[in-house]
């Protein structure tokens, strides 16, 4: 089982609908968890990290399911803007200095 | 508040010639890293400096160095550039270790021909 996986996609969605990504992590120790968003030829940047209890940044929604060993993220009313690759990331431990990406799943938003 | 800063943007390297990719932050951090990205591939961790003095290999060391030069900055150096080399380098720092996250460097196009 690769570290963390996510669905490739791409997703390709209308404005205005919800989407929803999901990643999943190998390590069960892994203490920290983010959502990264990639444009075209850009850098990496963060668009949030997730908390055990989920947290919710205007349309966006990320929770943890330690259990189960998966993270999501909810988009609501997607807007042409929202078009990138989203990028899951896991911290495999508190005392580690790596952080593990996915491959990232790509959302293109149509008008 | 410039972050992460890496130079060139761009490079065309002929097979076999050297060069060394740069990187600066003023954000304080401890660690720095070098990643690569490659289409399918994700973005893959060729090296990292947890803290100034200290370097460590990553997933995918073969064929670069890096150096600490000091808190600030961390370089890559390809000695002898291969096709194979042929990517797009990001550069990252993170406060330290643990739960934090890393921020980015613009990246650099390198194409080896």
């Amino acid at each position: 089982r690769k570290e963390v996986e996510q669905d490739p996609g791409p997703f390709n969605v209308p404005e205005g609908a919800t989407v929803a990504f999901n990643c999943t992590y190998s390590n069960s120790a892994s203490q920290s968890f983010f959502w990264y968003r990639q444009d075209c030829r850009k850098e990496p940047k963060l668009l949030m990290s997730v908390y055990s209890s989920g947290n919710e940044d205007g349309r966006f929604t990320a929770q943890l399911n330690r259990a189960s060993q998966y993270i999501s993220l909810l988009i609501r009313d997607s807007k042409l803007s929202d078009s990138a690759t989203y990028l899951c990331v896991v911290n495999p431990g508190a005392g580690s200095y790596q952080l593990t990406f996915g491959k990232g799943t790509k959302l293109s938003v149509i008008p | 508040n410039a972050g992460v800063t890496q130079t060139p943007k761009f490079q065309v390297l002929k097979t076999g010639q050297s060069m060394t990719l740069q990187c600066a932050q003023d954000m304080n951090h401890n660690s720095m890293y070098w990643y690569r990205q490659d289409p399918g591939m994700g973005l893959r961790l060729i090296y990292y400096s947890a803290s100034e003095g200290t370097t460590d290999k990553g997933e995918v060391p073969n064929g670069y160095n890096v150096s600490r030069l000091n808190k600030r900055e961390f370089s890559l150096r390809l000695e002898s550039a291969a096709p194979s080399q042929t990517s797009v380098y990001f550069c990252a720092s993170r406060p330290r270790q643990g739960n934090t996250e890393a921020f980015f460097g613009q990246g650099t196009r390198l194409t080896v021909v």
